[in-house]
């Protein structure tokens, strides 16, 4: 199966302030998904990311908010712009792994003071 | 909109007591339904994919089943490391993607 390498694991940001998780897989893939965990809650899709063009953000989540480049097939990037602490949470990346249903990365925890 | 309900919220086992958690869900055009295993302060780690009522698959002691409206999860004789949350999740077409709708997950924990 895919392997996939996210990072940061985990930051500690302030307000206001934005940061970039970035999700590395090890095969080529032709769609790559952005998902938030929010404690207690399921996992949400916030955006699907084709190469080549612009990302499908779900109902809820904007480019402005939350925008993705996916320069090439093996790479995406996800920022959450403009923090505030109702953004802390836990934010993933998948890859549809065919055989494997779909990879997670393990995740990037991230608390907004 | 597409839903899935999975109970209980938290279920906690003794070590060889056999038990079966519940994913309910509500879709328009069910293409697979996953189960996952999520470890804390790990994604989800994928377990099985489902996609046509009366099909069952088995993994150690894990087994996953599957009717028209829900899906079970039966763990025979759990050991302690099987404690971990267990994600149910659907598959269906919209627009030109697939997409995966996820209930909330049972925190399973078995004792020794």
């Amino acid at each position: 199966s895919a392997v996939i390498s996210q990072k940061p694991s985990r930051d500690i940001c302030q307000r206001g302030t934005s940061l970039t998780i970035q999700c590395q897989v090890d095969s080529q893939v032709t769609m790559m998904f952005w998902y938030r965990q929010q404690p207690g809650q399921s996992l949400t899709l916030i955006a699907t990311a084709n190469q080549g063009s612009e990302a499908t953000y779900e109902s809820g989540f904007v480019i402005d908010k939350f925008p993705i480049s996916r320069p090439n097939l093996t790479f995406s990037t996800l920022t959450v712009s403009n923090m505030s602490p109702e953004d802390s949470s836990i934010y993933l990346c998948s890859v549809d792994d065919l055989n494997y249903g779909y990879t997670f990365g393990s995740g990037t925890r991230l608390t907004v003071v | 909109e597409d839903q899935v309900t999975q109970s209980p919220e938290a279920l906690r086992l003794q070590e060889g007591e056999s038990s079966s958690l519940n994913c309910s869900y509500t879709v328009s055009g069910l293409r697979g339904l996953f189960w996952y295993r999520q470890d804390p302060g790990k994604g989800p780690e994928f377990l099985f994919t489902l996609y046509s009522a009366g099909e069952e698959k088995e993994k150690e002691r894990l087994k996953a089943t599957l009717t028209k409206k829900e899906s079970f999860l039966h763990i025979t004789a759990p050991k302690p490391e099987d404690s971990a949350t267990y994600l149910c999740a659907v598959q269906a077409r919209r627009g030109s993607n697939y997409k995966l709708t996820f209930g909330k997950g049972t925190l399973l924990t078995v004792n020794p």
